[in-house]
């Protein structure tokens, strides 16, 4: 199974903050990678897929970019909407696996 | 716009079989693959497996011999056997779209094993 990291596992910031956050994977997934924003008690959200193609409906203060093993979700001013938990998945190769999520709290 | 409304028992005793449903409206059912995850409390989401509208099925591997997911008039089901108390979890049904993404997904069902 492909392997995925992300770090931080959490981080503190404000609003208007830009956040960073990086999903690693264990082996080459091209940009066969996801990235989900989920919130206490509910399904995750997609926001980006293909590594940084934003999904219909999403905020264009988040991007995506990466390939191969690393890749990066940014938002770039923070809002109090996002505060949430993010998690990358790879669609590279079955089993489908995911990060382990990184939590975004207020500061 | 597509919704997934999923249900199912949601307190199983050891032993016995998880079985869960998830129908899908306002969409089209044929062309996708329909799939179930789960997060076990405090973990990382879990790809449990797949299936598309011809009812050729996907799984983990990690799941493979306790694992069935099925096809029926848009909706689709899963059913868990012998489940023992690592299978607790919010579990999700969710659509997939052509790049392998998870583009929408049920409200999520929390399935306790104890006894």
């Amino acid at each position: 199974d492909i392997q995925m990291t992300q770090s931080p596992s959490s981080l503190s910031a404000s609003v208007g903050d830009r956040v960073t956050i990086t999903c690693r994977a264990s082996q080459s997934i091209n940009s066969y990678l996801n990235w989900y924003q989920q919130k206490p008690g509910k399904a995750p959200k997609l926001l980006i897929y293909a590594a940084s193609s934003l999904q219909s409906g999403v905020p264009s203060r988040f991007s995506g970019s990466g390939s191969g093993t690393d890749f990066t979700l940014t938002i770039s001013s923070l809002q109090p909407e996002d505060f949430a938990t993010y998690c990358c998945q790879q669609s590279y190769s079955t089993p489908w696996t995911f990060g382990q999520g990184t939590k975004v709290e207020i500061k | 716009q597509v919704q997934l409304q999923q249900w199912g028992a949601g307190l199983l005793k050891p032993s016995e079989t998880l079985s869960l449903t998830c129908a899908v409206y306002g969409g089209s059912f044929s062309g996708y693959y329909w799939s179930w995850i789960r997060q076990p409390p405090g973990k990382r989401l879990e790809w449990i497996g797949e299936i598309n509208h011809s009812g050729s099925p996907n799984y983990n591997p990690s799941l493979k011999s306790r694992v069935t997911i099925s096809v029926d008039t848009n909706q689709f089901s899963l059913k868990l056997t012998s489940v023992t108390a690592a299978d607790t979890a919010v579990y999700y049904c969710a659509r997939v779209e052509w790049l392998r993404n998870l583009d929408s997904w049920g409200q999520g069902t929390l399935v306790i094993v104890s006894s």
